[in-house]
């Protein structure tokens, strides 16, 4: 079975300057999505980047980019300019190829940004 | 365009009394997901329906779990009777499945469950 780990239950960082979350999991399969949610005090959960396994490039959007290492099972998520509003949980997960909905989640990390 | 609708934001009831979660997909999802959000457990599918009709509910804790999809614009959640253990976030997530693809599971803002 798949797993997520997110090993850090916290993280901060100050204001404009950049943070990396990490991320790692486990699995067998070669194909396979793998996401990074962010979920602010209004606990809405919102998509922030998605990465397909099969591609080599990194994904990034805007202030948000991915280190995907598919050979050591990693895929940290990168905020650069960090901005008071970047202050929420983020939720690592994965999603199979073999399946159209199941998300494996990973417990998330809380960030923290200092003004 | 409206995301995904969840009624009510915040509910606190008594155990033992039955609790009804609503929610809204996003016109023209044709996927529907009830998870639940507690610290201790994190985030857990419930159930996912397709097309209106439940394809995987092995994650409903037990009986006192209910879940229906009449159409395809509503669904509900159903607890009865509540225990003080189902307090938690519980999250509606729609999708449009096209495919075996990525398909983005659009979530609401949650229903904060309380049962004292």
């Amino acid at each position: 079975a798949q797993t997520v780990t997110q090993s850090q239950p916290e993280m901060s960082v100050q204001e404009a300057e950049t943070v990396t979350l990490s991320c790692t999991y486990d699995t067998s399969e070669s194909d396979y999505y793998l996401f990074w949610y962010k979920q602010p005090p209004s606990r809405q959960m919102i998509l922030v980047i998605r990465q397909e396994a099969y591609k080599q490039q990194n994904a990034t959007e805007n202030r948000f980019s991915v280190n995907f290492q598919k050979a050591a099972k990693s895929f940290s998520l990168k905020i650069s300019d960090s901005q008071l509003g970047d202050a929420a949980m983020y939720f690592c997960a994965y999603r199979s190829m073999d399946s159209n909905y199941q998300l494996i989640w990973g417990a998330g990390t809380k960030l923290i940004i200092k003004p | 365009d409206a995301g995904v609708i969840q009624s009510p934001r915040h509910e606190v009831t008594e155990m033992g009394q039955e609790v009804t979660l609503r929610c809204k997909p996003i016109s023209g999802h044709n996927s529907l997901f009830w998870y639940r959000q507690t610290m201790m457990r994190g985030l857990e599918l419930l159930i996912y329906f397709n097309n209106n009709v439940p394809i995987d509910d092995s994650g409903m804790p037990e009986d006192r779990f209910s879940a229906k999809m009449p159409n395809a614009s509503f669904s509900t959640l159903k607890i009865q009777p509540s225990e003080p253990r189902d307090s938690a976030v519980y999250f509606c997530a729609s999708s449009l499945f096209v495919g075996p693809l990525y398909n983005e599971q659009f979530f609401g803002p949650g229903t904060r469950l309380t049962v004292l």
